[in-house]
C-alpha cells in the first residue's frame, strides 16, 4: 500500500515532443505529490508539486495531472528539449511524517 | 533559497575504515533531516529520518550500528559509514525539511556523495 508504481521505465520522445510519465498510489492518506528531475552524478531537483484538491498545475513547460478517485498523476512536458533528457522520480507523501515515496524512475531520452 | 550542502561530492576509501559524510542545510533551519541511498539506476532507498537533538530513525532493513547518523544542530547532520564494505559503494543523497512550515511537505535534495570502497 506504499508503494507509487511509476510508469514507463524509459522514453524516447523527438524534440517539441510531449513525454507523458505516469504514476499512481494506493494510500489514500497521502497528500502532497512532487517530481524530481535527476541529472547523472547529481541530486533529485523539484520540478513541481501537487496536492489531491488541485487536478491540475503548470510552472513553466511542466504540468501535473492529478486523478483522485483513479488514485493516479502524471508529468507532462511541453515542447521537450534535449536539455531535458533525465531521470524524473514522482514521489508521495504524508502530512506529519514527511517520508516521501519514490516511484522507481523514468529515464527519459530527448532527440535533437 | 533553500540550499542544500553535502560534503565530501565524492570519497574513495579502503575496505574496513569509517566514513563521514555531511549534510549542511546552508540558508533555512531543517528539522528533519533525510538520507537516501541509491544505487545506479535505480530509485531513492531512503535509509532514516533524523530530527534535531534526538536520535535517528532508521528504515527497516538498515543496520543503525554501520550507519551512524547525528543531528546535532538545525543545519547540520552527518551520515559515519562503519567499517565500510565494497558492498556499501554508492551514491547517498541527503535531503532537508524547512522547519518553518512555509515549504508545504517539501524536502530539499543536496547533490549527493559518491562513496567508493575498495
Amino acid at each position: 500500500q506504499q508503494q507509487v508504481k511509476q510508469s514507463p521505465q524509459s522514453l524516447i520522445v523527438q524534440k517539441g515532443g510531449i513525454p507523458i510519465i505516469n504514476c499512481a498510489y494506493e494510500n489514500t492518506a497521502f497528500d502532497y505529490f512532487p517530481w524530481y528531475q535527476q541529472f547523472p552524478g547529481k541530486g533529485p531537483a523539484l520540478l513541481i508539486a501537487i496536492r489531491p484538491d488541485v487536478s491540475e498545475k503548470k510552472e513553466g513547460r511542466f504540468t501535473i495531472s492529478f486523478n483522485k478517485s483513479a488514485k493516479q498523476f502524471s508529468l507532462h512536458i511541453m515542447d521537450s528539449q534535449p536539455g531535458d533528457s533525465a531521470t524524473y522520480f514522482c514521489a508521495a507523501t504524508t502530512s506529519g511524517t514527511y517520508k516521501y515515496i519514490f516511484g522507481t524512475g523514468t529515464r527519459l531520452k530527448v532527440l535533437a | 533559497g533553500a540550499v542544500v550542502s553535502q560534503h565530501p561530492s565524492w570519497v574513495i576509501c579502503k575496505s574496513g575504515t569509517s566514513v563521514k559524510i555531511e549534510c549542511r542545510s546552508l540558508d533555512f533551519q531543517a528539522t528533519t533531516m533525510f538520507w537516501y541511498r541509491q544505487f545506479p539506476k535505480q530509485s531513492l532507498m531512503l535509509m532514516a529520518t533524523s530530527n534535531e537533538g534526538s536520535k535517528a530513525t532508521y528504515e527497516q532493513g538498515v543496520e543503525k550500528d554501520k550507519f551512524l547518523i547525528n543531528h546535532a544542530s538545525l543545519t547540520l547532520s552527518t551520515l559515519t559509514v562503519t567499517s565500510a564494505h565494497p558492498e556499501d559503494s554508492s551514491f547517498y543523497i541527503c535531503s532537508a525539511r524547512d522547519g518553518s512550515g512555509l515549504a508545504y511537505n517539501e524536502q530539499f535534495f543536496g547533490p549527493g556523495t559518491r562513496l567508493t570502497v575498495l
